[in-house]
């Protein structure tokens, strides 16, 4: 089955830029997307088709998909941003079927 | 805007059954593919189930392949989980999830969840 592998812990100094990967076979070729959890809330999409945001998501939030790992950077880190971060990716590879694939998620902390 | 709001969750023993909701406002619901995702207590996010906006595909996840059954009725504006043979591993909050239109299957709208634990 098809994997995504993230960092356990990211930590970051406020006004500073944090870089989260997540990384699989190829995943360059399939379009990854992000999703922001804080404690006790559902997960926020972030960033979709590697690249972009939705509506109402701050332009410090940005994306890069390319080989076999994805990136969220987020530039100018506010102490708000202090959450569990998952990619998302869709396997279409195994015949009729397909799954959705969430990576192993990230705790971004801000000192 | 659009909101999701799932119920039906609670506690079940090992090898019961549970059937969840999840009710749709504020976007035409048979528009959208529809999608149920999970997490353990103190775990990261599980996929668990796709349907398309008409009902005619749906994938699951190899973890509830023969146990859990996804469906909708658009007319009640509806989507249903019904788990069987649950087991201890099924224990998570079970959100509903609103797959973005186009191809790329983001999850755009998420509901609040429902806690679902199996236990004796």
């Amino acid at each position: 089955s098809y994997e995504l592998t993230q960092p356990p812990s990211v930590s970051v100094s406020p006004g500073q830029t944090a870089s989260i990967t997540c990384s699989g076979d190829n995943l360059g070729d399939r379009y990854a997307c992000w999703y922001q959890q804080k404690p006790g809330q559902s997960p926020v999409l972030v960033v979709y088709e590697d690249t972009k945001r939705p509506s109402g998501i701050p332009e410090r939030f940005s994306g890069s998909n390319s080989g076999n790992t994805a990136t969220l950077t987020i530039s100018g880190t506010q102490a708000m941003d202090e959450a569990d971060y998952y990619c998302q990716a869709w396997d279409s590879s195994t015949g009729d079927s397909s799954t959705g694939v969430f990576g192993t998620g990230t705790k971004v902390t801000v000192l | 805007e659009g909101q999701l709001v799932e119920s039906g969750g609670g506690l079940v023993q090992p090898g019961g059954s549970l059937r969840l909701s999840c009710v749709a406002s504020g976007f035409t619901f048979g528009f959208y593919s529809m999608n149920w995702v999970r997490q353990a207590p103190g775990k990261g996010l599980e996929w668990v189930s796709y349907i398309s906006r008409s009902g005619s595909t749906i994938y699951n996840a190899d973890s509830v392949k023969g146990r859990f059954t996804i469906s909708r009725d658009n007319a009640r504006n509806s989507l249903y989980l019904q788990m069987n043979s649950l087991r201890d591993e099924d224990t998570a909050v079970y959100y509903c999830a609103r797959d973005q239109v186009g191809a790329t299957h983001a999850f755009d709208i998420w509901g609040q969840g429902t806690m679902v634990t199996v236990s004796s």
